[in-house]
Formats: C-alpha cells, sequence, structure tokens
C-alpha cells in the first residue's frame, strides 16, 4: 500500500507567478484535502475533492482552484501569487468523505519572494 | 464554527517524564479526534485516532482519551524519550467536511 505523495518538496516562486502542487492519494481513498500550514500554526483547510468534485471551500480566495483526477491524485493551484502565501501545503487522502482517518503526505515548502 | 486550543503551546521535560497534552474544542458533535505528530518542515504523521463512541485509544506508550461531553481530549506519553520531541496536534471533524487543528503544543524532550 502506497502512502500519500507530493511533489514537488521545496519550490520557490516570485510574486504575481503562478504555481501547481501534486498530490498522489494513498491506495484506495477517493477523498483528497488540502491545507495550507504557516510557519508556528496547524494546518488551515483549503478544499476538498471527493470523487473529482470539489466538496468543501475553506477561506481561501478563489486565486486558490484545484482537481481531482479520476485516479483521485489532485492539484492546488494557486495564482498571482502573494508574499503571505509562503507556507507547507499538505495534502491528506482518506476513504469516507473526509471524515475517516486522513493520512498526510510530506508537503510542499513553497517560498515566494 | 468548530474552534480548537492546545495547551501548553510549548512543554520542555527530562526524559523518563510522563507527561500530558490537552485539546479543547467547542463542538461536541464530532464523529471523531485524530492526533499527529510533526517533525520540523515535515508532515504530520497520524498517532491515533478515536471514535466519537470510544473513550481512549492507545498505541505504544502513547494514550489518546475523549470526553466529547466537556469538549476535551488529553494524550498522555508515558516515559518520555529524546525521540518523542516534535510538535503534537489534534485535529477534529468540522460538519464532515475537513478536520480543524490546534495550534499544536511543542515539545522537547531533553536526555
Amino acid at each position: 500500500e502506497t502512502g500519500v505523495t507530493q511533489s514537488p518538496t521545496h519550490l520557490i516562486k516570485t510574486r504575481g507567478q503562478q504555481v501547481t502542487l501534486r498530490c498522489s492519494s494513498q491506495s484506495g481513498h477517493n477523498t483528497v484535502s488540502w491545507y495550507q500550514q504557516a510557519l508556528g500554526q496547524g494546518p488551515q483547510f483549503i478544499f476538498q475533492y471527493y470523487r473529482e468534485e470539489e466538496n468543501g471551500r475553506g477561506n481561501f480566495p478563489p486565486r486558490f482552484s484545484g482537481l481531482q483526477f479520476p485516479n483521485y491524485s489532485s492539484e492546488l493551484n494557486v495564482n498571482a501569487l502573494e508574499l503571505d502565501d509562503s507556507a507547507l501545503y499538505l495534502c491528506a487522502s482518506s476513504s469516507r468523505d473526509g471524515i475517516g482517518e486522513q493520512y498526510f503526505g510530506p508537503g510542499t515548502r513553497l517560498t515566494v519572494t | 464554527k468548530q474552534e480548537v486550543t492546545q495547551i501548553p503551546a510549548a512543554l520542555s521535560v527530562p526524559e523518563g517524564e510522563n507527561l500530558v497534552l490537552n485539546c479543547s474544542f467547542t463542538d461536541s458533535a464530532i464523529y471523531n479526534l485524530q492526533w499527529f505528530r510533526q517533525d520540523p518542515g515535515k508532515g504530520l504523521t497520524s498517532l491515533l485516532l478515536i471514535q466519537s463512541s470510544q473513550r481512549e485509544q492507545t498505541s505504544g506508550r502513547l494514550n489518546a482519551s475523549l470526553d466529547k461531553s466537556s469538549g476535551r481530549s488529553t494524550l498522555y506519553i508515558a516515559a518520555s524519550q529524546p525521540g518523542d520531541s516534535a510538535t503534537y496536534l489534534c485535529a477534529v471533524p468540522n460538519y464532515g467536511q475537513n478536520f480543524v487543528f490546534g495550534p499544536g503544543t511543542r515539545l522537547s524532550v531533553l536526555p
């Protein structure tokens, strides 16, 4: 059974650019959630995808968007990057509409300069 | 809106001590509660998941309890070791869509 993987590990972007982060869910899981974790804080919910449809969204602007593919892998896209977008982005997969046990990937560290 | 708090924010103990980390949540209508460990700059590792029908779960030196009526959970770590040094986070579901996390307790176990 493969765990949750994320790519890339680290990324440095310039303000105003666009970025795409990727996540492969754990085998058998149909739900993927994305979280943003600023330094010293707990993760904040961005959005969740269940069977390729967005299934809930946190308090993030529309420039944060996502996709889920038929194999349940997912992408997080962020447009018009701002300095405050610098954070660790975490992907979690689960098997029951996001309320079952969640398994997290190693995260992508995004730095916006 | 579900809110989660954790105390203490940071804890430093000598090796071998037993310790308790606390988690409080505002909405007691939860399906479950999950405790995680996070090493610096890394992802989250699931430690224990307690279902709403359970009162506690144990894994090795870790024991987590859940009191839904009072909106509290505790994580008990027995015989702490330097390798236990990390940030510990608790999380509860937010109306079935996602998890709400506490800010974490940063634990340092000194050799």
